[in-house]
């Protein structure tokens, strides 16, 4: 069965500043998808950045890269020049035939 | 964009109640999802369906139904609601694997509490 571990139930950052969130994961799989997803105090699920496990280039989204290592089935996020906005639960996932997500990871900005 | 709409951001109920959940897509999407999100434990998986009339248990079926007459709109149901399934609700959808875009999108939430 495949599952998804984030092991950092809560970080913080200082404003300005970077911050990697980190994320395994077992699959038996070779072709998936990895996604983090940001959910801020509304609620709603936004999605960060998606990794396709074929690719062997990281995905980058302006602020927000990821390190994706297939071996090693690690998939971190990293968080540069950190914002207040930035301030959410993060959730990494995996999706082959269905979706799983990690329990999250509560991310605090500091002024 | 995609739009995942829920019926209702809160809900309370009553001990014994029937409930039912509303999700509606606009996005012609074949997947649906229903998860329920408690603190520490993340989304854990209801129930999900592939097509219309099609349903498949998740993870924590128990307790709840599912209902997809209409391929935008996908139904969970709690026969008899307790007070144990006072929770987050999110309900997303997606496009098949193959079918290019494979991310889920979610609804708002709907926040219920079953008293």
């Amino acid at each position: 069965a495949q599952t998804v571990t984030q092991s950092q139930p809560e970080m913080s950052v200082q404003e300005a500043e970077t911050v990697t969130l980190s994320c395994t994961y077992d699959t038996s799989e070779s072709d998936y998808y990895l996604f983090w997803y940001k959910q801020p105090p509304s609620r709603q699920m936004i999605l960060v950045i998606r990794q396709e496990a074929y690719k062997q280039q990281n995905a980058t989204e302006n602020r927000f890269s990821v390190n994706f290592q297939k071996a090693a089935k690690s998939f971190s996020l990293k968080i540069s020049d950190s914002q207040l906005g930035d301030a959410a639960m993060y959730f990494c996932a995996y999706t082959g035939n269905q979706f799983y997500f990690g329990t999250g990871t509560s991310l605090t900005v500091i002024p | 964009d995609v739009k995942v709409t829920q019926s209702s951001r809160y809900l309370v109920k009553r001990t014994g109640e029937k409930v039912f959940l509303e999700c509606v897509q606009d996005m012609d999407h074949e997947n649906m999802f229903w998860y329920r999100q408690d603190p520490g434990l993340g989304l854990r998986l209801i129930y999900f369906s592939y097509d219309v009339k099609m349903k498949e248990k998740g993870d924590i079926p128990e307790g709840y139904s599912v209902s997809r007459e209409k391929k935008e709109r996908f139904s969970l149901i709690l026969e008899s609601a307790s007070t144990n399934q006072t929770s987050m609700y999110l309900c997303a959808s997606s496009l098949p694997r193959q079918g290019g875009r494979t991310e889920a999108f979610f609804g708002q939430g709907t926040r219920l509490t079953v008293v």
